[in-house]
């Protein structure tokens, strides 16, 4: 069964600060990994999709990497803003089971002004 | 367009009333999800369409039945549910159920009284 941990639960910097959200899953055999915000009761918002043959995907001041191997990703978010406050979920599409993704649960990230 | 619409976005309703929720998209996606979320919890996994035929339903109880009408439009009807079902329902697309982005919808707030 498919695990997806993200670490850490949460995290609180200061506005322009530089930072890494992680997120680690037990079994390789993926499609992709895609990352996503999620502002309280709202939906969740595309951010990047890595597919199982990439290293990384860049979107602005985002870039997200995978090494699929190792069973991590992160994802590195350049001079913060308080606009960025929200939670951070991963979610890995498994290879053998086409449709499920299995989610982390997510990082809460808090930039303060 | 890359949205991915939801209605109702609130919903109250009596444990022996029957509803539905809405999903409708027209990016020409082929895969159609339900997923529900409860608080400070990721998103877990209800239903899947695949080419407008379910493919996935992880155990979900027969009091929320999925239906898929076209390949533009998910429905979800409610029926006698319980407290403990009150969530977030979300509902997602993508291209194909294995390599593409998936787009989420706002959510219903669905509250069992």
């Amino acid at each position: 069964k498919q695990e997806v941990t993200q670490i850490p639960a949460a995290l609180s910097v200061p506005e322009g600060e530089n930072l890494v959200l992680n997120c680690s899953f037990t079994d390789s055999a993926i499609y992709n990994l895609q990352w996503f915000r999620q502002d309280p009761g709202k939906g969740l918002t595309s951010l990047l999709l890595i597919q199982s043959s990439q290293r990384e995907q860049t979107s602005g001041r985002l870039n997200a990497s995978l090494d699929k191997s190792s069973g991590r990703s992160t994802l590195y978010i350049a001079a913060s803003q308080p606009g960025d406050s929200a939670t951070y979920l991963c979610a890995v599409r498994l290879g053998t089971n086409a449709g499920k993704s299995t989610f982390g649960d997510g990082t809460t990230l808090t930039v303060k002004p | 367009d890359t949205e991915v619409t939801q209605t109702p976005k609130h919903l109250v309703m009596g444990m022996t009333n029957k509803k539905s929720l809405k999903c409708e998209q027209h990016m020409g996606h082929r895969a159609m999800y339900w997923y529900k979320q409860k608080a400070k919890k990721p998103p877990e996994l209800m239903f899947v369409y695949s080419y407008e035929k379910l493919s996935i339903n992880e155990s979900v109880p027969s009091r929320f039945s999925p239906e898929c009408p076209n390949s533009s439009l998910l429905n979800l009807h409610l029926h006698a549910l319980q407290p403990e079902d009150s969530a977030l329902y979300l509902c997602a697309s993508s291209q194909s159920d294995r390599w593409d982005e998936a787009f989420f919808g706002q959510g219903t707030r669905l509250t069992v009284v």
